[in-house]
């Protein structure tokens, strides 16, 4: 167990639906990270905080909009996505103060939409 | 702007055989570089993690080397197991933390 965990694992929506996905980290850290990860692509960073201030937001659309209300919770609130944006959405979690620290990730939420 | 590249896309072996796997990136200018394995359908697990002083890392059947000058990675797996099926991405970590991650090499190693 890494210590982030995410809900829900799976997620089917049709495009006119509102949903959030969630992360928790138990870690104790400081930075909180959402990535999407499309079949056969690398994985992209879409959005990062740092002491629950966003520091970087890698030109995604509005309909992705997220929410980081204390540093141990991160949401990703979702509406009117498209089929495209079906994917694995990961969650990460770094403590920040050293560059050598690793980011421990998520298991992922599944995210299909219809 | 950096980019990371591994090849193969995925590789079979049999049980027993060591593995080879690559990453090369475009811009030598990094500050770290971690391996990381990812099951199906789950999250990253860390493997190895390199500074862009030291040449390689090892820990267990895993060795990973570094080249910064020819911005290359290697990543060996000795007498690969089943267990070791999984998918394989390599990061790169410049100086302010961002890590840039390839698409990963899926290997299955059968019995």
């Amino acid at each position: 167990e890494t210590g982030v965990t995410q809900t829900p694992r799976h997620l089917v929506m049709g495009m006119t639906n509102k949903k959030s996905l969630k992360c928790e980290q138990h870690l104790g850290h400081n930075a909180m990270y959402w990535y999407k990860q499309s079949a056969k692509k690398p994985l992209e960073l879409m959005f990062v905080y740092n002491f629950k201030e966003q520091t970087e937001n890698n030109s995604v659309p509005s309909r992705f909009s997220p929410e980081c209300p204390n540093s141990s919770h991160l949401f990703l609130h979702l509406h009117t996505l498209q089929p495209e944006d079906s994917a694995l959405y990961l969650c990460a979690s770094r403590a920040g103060g050293v560059i050598t620290d690793t980011q421990y990730f998520g298991p992922g939420t599944r995210l299909t939409v219809l | 702007k950096q980019e990371v590249t591994q090849i193969p896309a995925a590789l079979s072996v049999p049980e027993g055989e060591n593995l080879v796997l690559n990453c090369s990136f475009t811009d030598s200018a990094i500050y770290n570089l971690q391996w990381f394995r990812q099951d199906p359908g789950k999250g990253l697990t860390s493997l190895l993690l390199i500074q862009s002083s030291q040449r390689e890392q090892t820990s267990g059947r895993l060795n990973a080397s570094l080249d910064k000058s020819s911005g290359r990675s290697t990543l060996y797996i000795a007498a690969s197991q089943p267990g070791d099926s999984a998918t394989y991405l390599c990061a790169v970590i410049d100086s302010w933390g961002k890590f840039q991650f390839g698409a990963g090499t899926q290997v299955v190693v059968t019995p």
